[in-house]
């Protein structure tokens, strides 16, 4: 069964501080996708990044970076410079390869509620 | 282009009485999946859909019932509301792809069972 952890439950910094949301998963797949969502206040679900079991390669997008790593089963977020417009709920999930009639489950983590304060 | 519409956004229920929640996708999506999103629990697979005539059980399917007549609609049905089921709703569609072309949402349903 696949398992994905987000050990931190909430993270409050200060604004222009650095933070990052750890993310660990757990599955027998040799094949799969790992996630990141937001949840502003909002409520919607914003899809930030995907990255495949095959690429290891770290990404960075502005402020935002990924690092995956196989070997620790990790795929832990980091906001550089953060913002009060950061504030939200992160989620990582991972999803197993699908196709025809073999559904490609999105299995979620708990969520990190980050507060960025002024 | 509206992608996945959920109805209603907010919606209070009384024990015991029953209710459908909406879901429509216009992006022709094969799949179609159903999630409840509870503090401190993630979102958690309740029903899924890879076709329509097909919906099979996600991870806590107990309470609910799905049926998918067409490629577009997914309704939820709450047979006898319980306290339990209060939780915010998402609606989700995908091609077979999903984990590659990505997975729309629909904006959630808060509902609230008294």
């Amino acid at each position: 069964a696949q398992k994905v952890t987000q050990a931190q439950t909430e993270i409050s910094v200060v604004e222009k501080e650095d933070v990052t949301l750890d993310c660990v998963y757990e599955t027998r797949d040799t094949t799969y996708y790992l996630f990141w969502y937001k949840q502003p206040p909002s409520g919607e679900l914003v899809f930030l990044i995907r990255r495949n079991s095959f690429d290891e390669q770290n990404e960075i997008s502005g402020r935002y970076s990924w690092n995956f790593q196989k070997s620790t089963s990790s795929f832990n977020f980091t906001i550089t410079a953060s913002q009060v417009v950061d504030s939200a709920v992160y989620f990582c999930a991972l999803s197993e390869a699908g196709g025809g009639t073999s559904y490609g489950k999105l299995t979620f983590g708990q969520g990190t509620i980050l507060t960025v304060h002024p | 282009n509206a992608g996945v519409t959920q109805t209603p956004k907010f919606q209070v229920l009384k024990t015991g009485q029953s209710m459908t929640l909406q879901c429509a996708q216009d992006m022709n999506h094969e799949y179609m999946s159903w999630y409840r999103q509870d503090p401190g629990m993630g979102l958690r697979l309740i029903h899924y859909s890879v076709g329509a005539g097909i919906t099979d059980q996600g991870e806590v399917p107990n309470g609910y019932n799905v049926s998918r007549s067409t490629t577009e609609d997914f309704p939820l049905r709450l047979l006898s509301a319980a306290p339990s089921q209060t939780s915010v709703y998402f609606c989700a569609s995908s091609s077979p792809q999903g984990y590659i072309y990505g997975y729309t949402f629909g904006s959630g349903t808060r509902l609230t069972v008294v």
